[in-house]
């Protein structure tokens, strides 16, 4: 079956500009994830949605960045004013949701702002 | 502070030998602990779990080993095969607001030599 997809692949960007990442889960699977790993670094949590709502924001590392899902399914991440720190490759996971700790990631989104 | 530590940040082994890769946590609520593999351009995949409750679990050529008063988690590749040289991630998993929140190692390299 299809997993979980991420566009685009690859995203080039000026310093101050908007950028949107979007994020298809797995099919039935209703908690999503997105993480990001910048270079030399391991996997930090963003956000982490069940259903639509979002009870985990923790991971937000500043009010530029912003999520959001519809329709239980896909997600869209938003990174505002674009700083060069952003640059990073930002992932997306999705699950069964409670009780379940295997996520299933997609191929990743890497961002670079110039 | 980092809560997961990988210590090592590449490993170099021969084909047909072990790998052993090691994890270092510091917070005790952990209760499910996940290795993921890593491919470059590509997200991580699940390889293998165990539950906070074991001490062990194995899956064909992987076993984990979890050693809980010592906080050590350790994955056992044997035998190693060139196909395995990838990024491997431990990961501990806890709830939080109701979700499976994933907190990861920085990784190991590991290369499998013929």
């Amino acid at each position: 079956g299809a997993g979980v997809s991420q566009s685009p692949s690859n995203k080039v960007t000026e310093k101050g500009k908007d950028v949107e990442l979007r994020c298809d889960p797995i099919s039935g699977h209703t908690a999503l994830y997105w993480y990001r790993q910048s270079l030399g670094q391991g996997l930090e949590f963003l956000i982490y949605f069940q259903g639509n709502s979002a009870p985990d924001k923790s991971g937000l590392p500043s009010d530029r960045f912003s999520a959001e899902r519809t329709g239980g399914s896909v997600s869209t991440l938003t990174i505002q004013r674009t700083q060069q720190e952003d640059s990073a490759v930002y992932l997306c996971a999705s699950s069964f949701g409670l009780g379940t700790y295997e996520q299933y990631f997609g191929p990743g989104t890497r961002l670079t702002v110039t | 502070d980092q809560q997961v530590k990988q210590n090592s940040p590449s490993l170099s082994v021969q084909e047909g030998r072990i790998s052993i890769l090691n994890c270092d946590y510091t917070n005790s609520m952990f209760d499910y602990f996940l290795w993921y593999k890593k491919y470059p351009a590509e997200g991580p995949t699940f390889l293998i779990s165990i539950s906070s409750i074991k001490d062990k679990n194995e899956d064909g050529r992987f076993t984990v080993f979890l050693n809980k008063s010592a906080k050590h988690l350790s994955l056992h590749i044997v035998p190693s095969q060139p196909g395995d040289s990838a990024v491997y991630f431990c990961a501990e998993g806890g709830l939080t607001g109701g979700g499976n929140k994933l907190t990861f190692g920085t990784g190991t390299q590991l290369k499998v030599e013929l």
